[in-house]
């Protein structure tokens, strides 16, 4: 079956502290991942995706196949950085479920001054 | 600004009632979403459309009926038969790469 895993529900850091935010996935093909932030009071809206392989506002994620992950990651918080993230996964384009977004539960981030 | 509109923003329905929200996108994709958010529990995706007079039912259908008569609009129709329908639903749609959210509409069963 096709899951996304996020174990943490809330992650709260201090200004300046690392931060890792966890994605699992179970898909047997090779998806395409993503991460989403939603910002308080504003849409859900694209950070990143694994393809792209770019830096985002200092996150950064690596599709690791063997341990089918993409944890974000951001070494120095910062405040404005807090919101809810999720990870979401979309099946090879070369099966029939393409189009199909397959979010995680999601992950609060709290970063305190 | 963002190409998905989602209507009602806030809704009230009686119970036993039936009700539809509305999504519009014109940035001419040929997938749509929607999905349910509530508190701890993520996104959960109730139908997706990847064309024209098509439609898969997501993990939580049950309750929940869809059409897409045209590119460019998806309602979504809580029926009388969910169970818990008061949540907050969004709305997406996506063409070969991200996908792009409406602000969501936030309906409460009084």
């Amino acid at each position: 079956a096709q899951r996304v895993t996020q174990p943490e529900k809330l992650l709260s850091v201090f200004k300046g502290a690392p931060v890792e935010l966890k994605c699992n996935y179970s898909y047997s093909g090779s998806p395409e991942l993503f991460w989403y932030v939603q910002y308080s009071r504003q849409r859900l809206q694209l950070l990143l995706r694994h393809i792209s392989r770019e830096s985002i506002k200092g996150f950064t994620a690596d599709l690791n196949k063997g341990e089918t992950s993409f944890h974000l990651k951001k070494p120095f918080a910062q405040e404005e950085d807090s919101a809810m993230y999720y990870c979401a996964l979309r099946p090879s384009m070369f099966s029939g479920g393409y189009n199909k977004l397959i979010f995680g539960a999601g992950t609060r981030l709290a970063v305190h001054p | 600004d963002g190409g998905i509109t989602q209507s009602p923003k806030y809704l009230f329905r009686k119970e036993g009632q039936n009700v539809t929200l509305s999504c519009e996108q014109n940035l001419n994709h040929d997938a749509m979403y929607w999905y349910r958010q509530d508190p701890g529990q993520g996104l959960r995706l109730i139908y997706y459309s990847q064309i024209v007079n098509d439609f898969q039912k997501g993990d939580i259908a049950e309750g929940y009926s869809v059409s897409r008569e045209k590119k460019e609009s998806f309602p979504l129709t809580v029926t009388s038969a969910q169970k818990n329908p008061t949540a907050f639903y969004l709305c997406a749609s996506s063409g070969t790469s991200e996908a792009f959210f409406g602000q969501g509409t936030r309906l409460t069963v009084v």
